[in-house]
Order: structure tokens, then C-alpha cells, then sequence
């Protein structure tokens, strides 16, 4: 079945510091990908999304590539800030319905 | 829109008791989705409805767990008896769209402790 494995956390960053979290997933098709997250006492919110293979997401920083040959979805940004410090959650969707499997959620931390 | 409701935001309650959790999605949302996110089990998907009809509870722990969506704007997880290790947030979260994977539009969750 679908499955989306994230790297584990917690990140540990100094503000300005250089971000990558990976993700890699398996699945049947061809999935949309998702980063979703979640800021302290809150619900989770998408940060970026891509629909097919070689597209960027984007949004407030944050990059990811649908790369098809790797199976990977990384998460980066080049200067975080303390504001950053969530949870990121990788999850995929398939043409199978509007269900999205998840990821087990890395936890970022960025100290001023 | 003021987003996904859900309610209580936060309810403790003792051993054995009923708990009834409600959500009411963004109105025009096909999707609505019943989600608990506990330290130890990361985010788990209890049940998805599609146009109010349950189409997979396969993530639901145990018969203590029920789950409704009578019309297209409520929907309520209901647990009894509740049990300490059914403390957890309960989040509920709607989408609209085609098959592909929507994006999820999530409440702020209901803290639940069952002491």
C-alpha cells in the first residue's frame, strides 16, 4: 500500500541556518504530494503541494521537488527563522479518493 | 469561511464516561475526515465520509468508537465507555475536489483527557 516515510526529529537549527527535511514515499500511480504544518496548538495547515513529477512547490520559503526517479519529496528552505518551529508532515494523495497518508511528522526547532 | 469548527476544544472526563466530539466542516466540502494525533502513534485516520456516507472506518480503534455525519455540516465521533488511553487530539478536517488528493482543511482539534 501507500506509505510516506519522514526523517525523524527533532531538527535542531539556529535561526538563518539552511533547512532540508526528507521525505520518500511509495505508491501506486502517480500520487500528488503534499507538505502540511502544524504550528503549536493548532490543526495542520498545507504549506506547498505538487501534482507531477519535476514540479516545485512553493510558499514562504519553503521548496520541495517532485522527484520520480527517487521517490522523494524533499522539504527545504534556505534562511529559517524562529517563527518555522512546527511540525512537518509529508503526505501523499492517489487517484483512490481524497484520503492523503501521512507521514510520521518531523519536528523542527530554531533557536534565535 | 470561518474554517472547520470543532467542539469542545478541550474536555476531561473520567473513566467509563460517554464523550461525544462535533465538527462542522467548511460548508460546500464533499470530504470530511476524523483524525487522532497522540505522541506515541503520530496523526491516525479514524474514519473518512464522502457526501455524508462512511466510506472507510477502518482506522477506528474498537466498537467504543462511532462516528456520525447526519447532513453535510455536522458531524460528531462519539466514545463509550472512554478509556485513559483514548486520551489523545482529536482533529476533524473537510476537503473538496477531485480524486487525487485534495487538500485537507483541519479544526484546531479537541484535546480529550480521560483521567
Amino acid at each position: 500500500g501507500d506509505s510516506v516515510t519522514q526523517m525523524e526529529g527533532p531538527v535542531t537549527l539556529s535561526e538563518e541556518a539552511f533547512l532540508t527535511i526528507n521525505c520518500t514515499y511509495t505508491a501506486t500511480g502517480y500520487p500528488s504530494l503534499f507538505w502540511y504544518v502544524q504550528y503549536p496548538g493548532e490543526g495542520l495547515q498545507l504549506l506547498l503541494k505538487a501534482t507531477k513529477a519535476d514540479d516545485k512547490g512553493s510558499n514562504k520559503g519553503f521548496e520541495a521537488t517532485y522527484r520520480k526517479e527517487t521517490t522523494s519529496f524533499h522539504l527545504e528552505k534556505g534562511s529559517v527563522q524562529v517563527s518555522d518551529s512546527a511540525v512537518y508532515f509529508c503526505a501523499l494523495g492517489t487517484n483512490a479518493g481524497n484520503m492523503l497518508t501521512f507521514g510520521g511528522g518531523t519536528r523542527l526547532m530554531v533557536k534565535p | 469561511d470561518a474554517g472547520v469548527i470543532q467542539s469542545p476544544r478541550h474536555e476531561v472526563t473520567e473513566m467509563g464516561q460517554e464523550v461525544t466530539l462535533r465538527c462542522k466542516p467548511i460548508s460546500g466540502h464533499n470530504s470530511l475526515f476524523w483524525y487522532r494525533q497522540t505522541m506515541m502513534r503520530g496523526l491516525e485516520l479514524l474514519i473518512y465520509f464522502n457526501n455524508n456516507v462512511p466510506i472507510d472506518d477502518s482506522g477506528m480503534p474498537e466498537d467504543r468508537f462511532s462516528a456520525k455525519m447526519p447532513n453535510a455540516s455536522f458531524s460528531t465521533l462519539k466514545i463509550q465507555p472512554s478509556e485513559p488511553r483514548d486520551s489523545a487530539v482529536y482533529f476533524c478536517a473537510s476537503s473538496w475536489g477531485p480524486p487525487g488528493g485534495g487538500e485537507l482543511f483541519f479544526g484546531e482539534g479537541s484535546r480529550l483527557t480521560v483521567l
